[in-house]
């Protein structure tokens, strides 16, 4: 139980372009996503915690025009990298809070590469 | 604000042998405490937590945690570490006062030596 899955895995686009990066809760669901950025060799960084039915909640320093967030349903919520250019380039990764257990279990998918050329 | 320590940030162990990764936390009250491992080019994997009651907790893979509140400590263990333990791992705190958002360490990357 408490899968999660991000789409698509890896993906490489032209700068300037959008990209969106699906993120899905497969057997539970889940109100609350997050979003992270990692860079090579780091630690997770906090992007913005994704709730469903309403506005996402950005970390400070996160640009919300430039990563849309959009938590339509349960089980799914979609970063959009809009206007992409190089220094976007990066690890994403999602998790999900499922709401049947203990509040604060996070679930990571695995993770989306982006490299922008 | 909450903040995450893990002290080590290499470890090299010989293949059967115990293994401790180190965390330690600040936060005002008694947070929630996970770990997860992450092999390279993947997403994390949830090893075990802690949120109340027995200090010691049992996780997946054969890890154990001890919450230790005296030294604001969540150190990680395994009796005997096989190859396939080798990958980063990551100290994690959490609490319902701060939305239930995770703070991690920088993470401790682990070798495993035949």
């Amino acid at each position: 139980g408490a899968v999660v899955s991000q789409h698509p895995s890896r993906v490489i686009c032209k700068s300037g372009t959008s990209v969106k990066i699906e993120c899905r809760s497969l057997d539970f669901q889940a109100t609350t996503m997050f979003w992270y950025r990692q860079f090579p060799k780091q630690s997770l960084m906090l992007m913005a915690t994704s709730n469903e039915g309403s506005k996402a909640t950005y970390e400070q320093g996160v640009e919300k025009d430039k990563f849309l967030i959009n938590h339509a349903s349960l089980t799914l919520s979609t970063l959009t990298v809009t206007s992409a250019h190089p220094e976007d380039s990066s690890f994403y990764i999602c998790s999900a809070r499922d709401m049947g257990q203990q509040s604060a279990t996070q679930y990571f998918g695995p993770g989306t590469r982006l490299l922008v050329l | 604000a909450q903040s995450v320590t893990q002290p080590d940030i290499h470890i090299t162990v010989s293949e059967g042998a115990s293994l401790e990764l180190r965390c330690n936390y600040s936060y005002g009250a008694t947070p929630y405490l996970f770990w997860y491992v992450q092999s390279p080019g993947q997403g994390l994997q949830l090893l075990l937590k802690y949120f109340s009651g027995d200090t010691l907790v049992q996780g997946i893979k054969g890890f154990e945690a001890e919450f230790k509140r005296s030294q604001s400590s969540f150190n990680l263990r395994k009796p005997s570490v096989h190859w396939s333990d080798a990958a980063e791992y990551f100290c994690a705190v959490g609490a319902w006062a701060a939305g239930n958002k995770l703070t991690f360490g920088g993470g401790t990357r682990v070798l495993v030596k035949p």
